[in-house]
């Protein structure tokens, strides 16, 4: 298997301008996860999916940021408008019965 | 609200010598605490983890003690070396959670110097 595969790996975009980071999870994995990370702050849960559903979104900073599951092997994460403060590495992650979670590469993002 | 606190924030250590890394967790509903590890440019990989029935756990240089009454758990690095350098980060599952939600520390960046 290819892991989590996350895209694009880099993505630097003007502040105001939409981004759309994706994920592909594992196969067969049943749980999804979007973290970001920051020096200020760490890993920090932004959603989690579980069977395609989200269950737990409280950790989603504003009304900007939204995230789908349309099925099991695709997910995105959308920051509509972006900001400077957006600036973070976002994970995408999986994982199944046995509570390991796979990570992904990360995408990088800069808002300027 | 932070429930795991991570201590040291960093850390530097000869080759050869023992890491000691500590977490605290403020409540009891976490039946899963793993520790990953992420090296510069990566995402996060577990490394060792531990369920609250034991208090030990061992996987080669890396040992994993929990102390349940105390509400902590420890990662101890034996014989450490360059390669170890990475940040550590512990974490923990809530009990019966579906989903496997981590909740992370804020990490530790290891230095191994040679």
């Amino acid at each position: 298997d290819a892991g989590v595969i996350q895209s694009p790996r880099h993505e630097v975009t003007e502040m105001g301008q939409e981004v759309t980071l994706r994920c592909k999870p594992i196969s067969g994995h049943n749980s999804l996860f979007w973290y970001r990370q920051t020096m200020m702050r760490g890993l920090e849960l932004l959603i989690y999916f579980n069977n395609n559903v989200p269950i737990d979104d409280s950790g989603m900073p504003e009304d900007r940021f939204s995230a789908k599951m349309p099925n099991a092997s695709f997910s995105t994460l959308k920051i509509q408008p972006s900001e400077p403060r957006d600036s973070a590495v976002y994970f995408c992650a999986s994982s199944f019965i046995s509570r390991e979670a796979f990570f992904g590469q990360g995408t990088r993002l800069t808002v300027v | 609200q932070q429930q795991v606190k991570q201590s040291p924030q960093s850390l530097i250590v000869q080759k050869g010598g023992i890491s000691i890394i500590n977490c605290a967790y403020e409540n009891t509903a976490f039946d899963y605490f793993p520790w990953y590890q992420q090296f510069p440019g990566k995402g996060p990989a577990l490394l060792i983890a531990i369920r609250p029935d034991v208090s030990e756990k061992k996987e080669g240089r890396f040992t994993i003690s929990f102390n349940k009454s105390a509400k902590q758990f420890s990662l101890h690095i034996m014989d450490s070396q360059p390669g170890d350098s990475a940040t550590y980060f512990c974490a923990v599952v809530p009990t019966g959670n579906a989903g496997n939600m981590l909740t992370f520390g804020r990490g530790t960046r290891l230095m191994v110097k040679p």
